[in-house]
């Protein structure tokens, strides 16, 4: 399967615990941006990165979130001391920048904040 | 900064044809894309449009007029699985993250 791979795809925490989501871009993509939905909203930017590079992060909280994409490995989203409110999914979609600028979309990682 | 808009909710009949328009203010433009969102699921890429005019693709099209800042997404024959939502999206300039309007949330009925 050369698409977006996303995991988990389901993540229960308490809060206060820390939750991380992994995603590996389709085969030849080395950007990836992470966005966020809430139920019955639409996807949010949070981050835009490159390998090894952060391109964009204006979308990101400030505090408890962080994102890297290292030079071997998958992206990696991080969300410390996790609240009821980060409940939501998390979507990863990489692109080609020789392309039309189309993402394509992994499954995306559900989170659940107990 | 970006503003996208598109109605909440459609309800269509099964065989019809529905239009779901998309308005948009950017402060730069490279293009708008359509995604079809089933529940639960991931975004799928539909259509890509660039230049003004329409762009068939099967029973999918889209149109779009720059000048207007606006977009329609055509669906022709509804079938049952076409129960989704149906998500704009507008691509401002350079690495420019694209930014998505909540999305219109159809339902197909017999």
């Amino acid at each position: 399967n050369a698409g977006v791979m996303q995991n988990p795809r389901h993540l229960v925490r308490r809060r206060g615990q820390e939750a991380r989501l992994r995603c590996s871009p389709m085969k030849g993509h080395s950007h990836v941006y992470w966005y966020r939905q809430l139920p019955e909203e639409g996807l949010k930017f949070m981050v835009y990165l490159q390998k090894e590079n952060i391109i964009d992060e204006s979308g990101m909280p400030k505090e408890r979130f962080s994102a890297e994409f290292p030079k071997e490995g998958p992206s990696i989203l991080r969300i410390q001391q996790v609240v009821r409110g980060d409940s939501a999914a998390y979507f990863c979609a990489s692109f080609s920048p020789r392309g039309t600028g189309e993402l394509f979309f992994g499954e995306g990682s559900r989170l659940t904040v107990l | 900064g970006q503003n996208i808009d598109q109605p909440t909710e459609m309800t269509a009949t099964e065989g019809a044809i529905v239009q779901i328009n998309c308005t948009y203010q950017t402060s730069g433009f490279n293009g708008l894309f359509w995604y079809q969102q089933h529940a639960g699921e991931a975004p799928t890429f539909l259509s890509y449009n660039v230049l003004d005019g329409l762009e068939e693709k099967g029973r999918f099209s889209s149109f779009l007029s720059r000048s207007k800042g606006y977009s329609y997404l055509l669906l022709k024959e509804l079938q049952m699985k076409d129960s989704a939502s149906y998500l704009c999206a507008v691509g401002s300039s350079g690495n420019t993250p694209l930014v998505f309007g909540k999305g219109t949330r159809l339902s197909v009925i017999a």
